[in-house]
């Protein structure tokens, strides 16, 4: 059964470095999604991206935040200046189509140090 | 009950029994809602969905019942085992975005005595 997939499963970093996450969607599904849980809390909206541009933000997206899809298959989020307060589960989604179902990858623990 | 931060409503029921979870959506413009299952340690699961025009649809062992009137979401699961035992999410889309941004309650535990 096609799944989304995410890399690295778990990200340690340094106040002010960059990271980026990596999602591979799964392959037929035209929209992406990231969202974020911080430890114990509900899950948090990001992002949405359509046709190689983002859709809808949320203001957790600030201009710390980039979202790319540099090939066919992986979907990134990129973090320029991490802060403690980034750290949090990740998660990459995707679906067939806007108003379906989201299929939600493993996620990216990411620990700002 | 609300919950905020680590403080989960949790829901403890003995296996075998019938479980029913909770939710109150805010979004009275919302058209389509899903519950998500959530394990230790990993990502959202789908379990089933609901669009705005129903009012009840059935999965195996899982029924969902939405009550537009007081925006109110329930999951049931029939014959709770002990691997339904994790935290449940429902979620809502509001109709003007399309699906695009899902928005998620806030959860509740269920645990599932032997």
């Amino acid at each position: 059964e096609p799944e989304v997939t995410q890399t690295p499963s778990h990200q340690v970093t340094q106040m002010g470095q960059e990271v980026i996450l990596r999602c591979v969607p799964i392959s037929n599904h035209l929209y992406f999604y990231w969202y974020r849980q911080i430890l114990g809390q509900k899950v948090e909206f990001l992002v949405s991206f359509y046709n190689n541009e983002i859709s809808e933000k949320s203001e957790i997206f600030d201009d710390q935040f980039s979202v790319e899809r540099p090939d066919g298959s992986n979907f990134t989020l990129k973090i320029r200046s991490t802060k403690l307060e980034d750290s949090a589960m990740y998660f990459c989604a995707s679906s067939v189509a806007g108003s379906d179902t989201q299929y939600f990858g493993p996620g990216t623990r990411l620990t700002v140090l | 009950g609300e919950s905020v931060g680590l403080h989960l409503p949790t829901l403890s029921v003995q296996e075998g029994d019938n479980s029913i979870i909770n939710c109150a959506y805010s979004n009275s413009a919302s058209d389509y809602f899903i519950w998500y299952k959530q394990e230790s340690g990993k990502g959202p699961q789908f379990i089933i969905d609901i669009r705005s025009n129903m009012d009840k649809r059935q999965g195996q062992r899982v029924t969902v019942l939405l009550n537009k009137t007081v925006k109110h979401l329930s999951l049931q699961i029939a014959a709770t085992q002990p691997g339904d035992s994790a935290v449940y999410f429902c979620a809502e889309n509001g109709v003007d975005n399309y699906g695009q941004n899902f928005v998620f309650g806030p959860g509740t535990r269920l645990s599932v005595l032997p």
